[in-house]
């Protein structure tokens, strides 16, 4: 099935630091997702995409739906431990069969105090 | 506030029993939907409704059966559990299939087949 391709898998950072992910897909999306998941618990969204280009805030946490709609990037401003956790992107499509949300592996965030 | 309820939250059992997780939402949402999540994987879609009788596979449907007899309830049925479905299961329900921002998903029951 199609899948995204979501980097980096895992990353280990200080406190205080910026992180930065990105998916990239080979066909275009309608809407791009960025989840959440913590230990023990379902993805909670973090924020939606809805057209090319767009940059959307959710406080520290910024995301950018590309040009082509076929990647997006999450950008995390200076990480606090509560950060830790898998994030995952998702890609939908209108419309038919499709709607359905396809997602990347995740990318694995540890932050050190 | 109860959202969307799976139960579940643990499970094991031994090659080819069946069982079957529920889930429930109080949200009144039209779509409903089973996602498994494998070790270093993204969730994958198992199956999905778009409203009360009417159902469809997705990526990965085998070995697993859905039914959706009314609109707060979307049942996951395994016929005959093999350990590769051995896994970690979400249920997730929307408004609607195209409303990206509005899916929401279960706590997930970890299942786990000897």
């Amino acid at each position: 099935g199609q899948q995204l391709n979501q980097s980096p898998q895992s990353m280990f950072i200080q406190e205080g630091e910026d992180v930065s992910m990105n998916c990239t897909s080979s066909s275009i999306f309608n809407t791009w997702l960025w989840y959440k998941q913590d230990p023990g618990e379902g993805p909670v969204l973090l924020i939606a995409l809805y057209k090319a280009g767009e940059l959307t805030s959710n406080g520290r946490l910024t995301a950018q739906f590309g040009i082509t709609r076929k990647d997006s990037f999450l950008n995390i401003s200076a990480s606090i431990p509560s950060d830790v956790g898998i994030y995952f992107c998702a890609g939908q499509h209108y419309g038919g069969s499709q709607g359905n949300l396809i997602f990347g592996k995740g990318t694995k965030l540890s932050v050190k105090p | 506030n109860a959202g969307v309820t799976q139960t579940p939250k643990f499970q094991v059992l031994k090659t080819g029993q069946s069982m079957t997780l529920q889930c429930a939402q109080d949200m009144n949402h039209e779509y409903m939907s089973w996602y498994r999540q494998d070790p270093g994987m993204g969730l994958r879609l198992i199956h999905y409704s778009v409203g009360a009788g009417i159902t469809d596979q997705g990526e990965v449907p085998n070995g697993y059966n859905v039914s959706r007899s009314t609109t707060e309830d979307f049942p996951l049925r395994l016929l005959s559990a093999a350990p590769s479905q051995t896994s970690v299961y979400f249920c997730a329900s929307s408004p609607g299939r195209i409303t990206g921002n509005t899916i929401y998903f279960g706590e997930g029951s970890w299942l786990t087949v000897v």
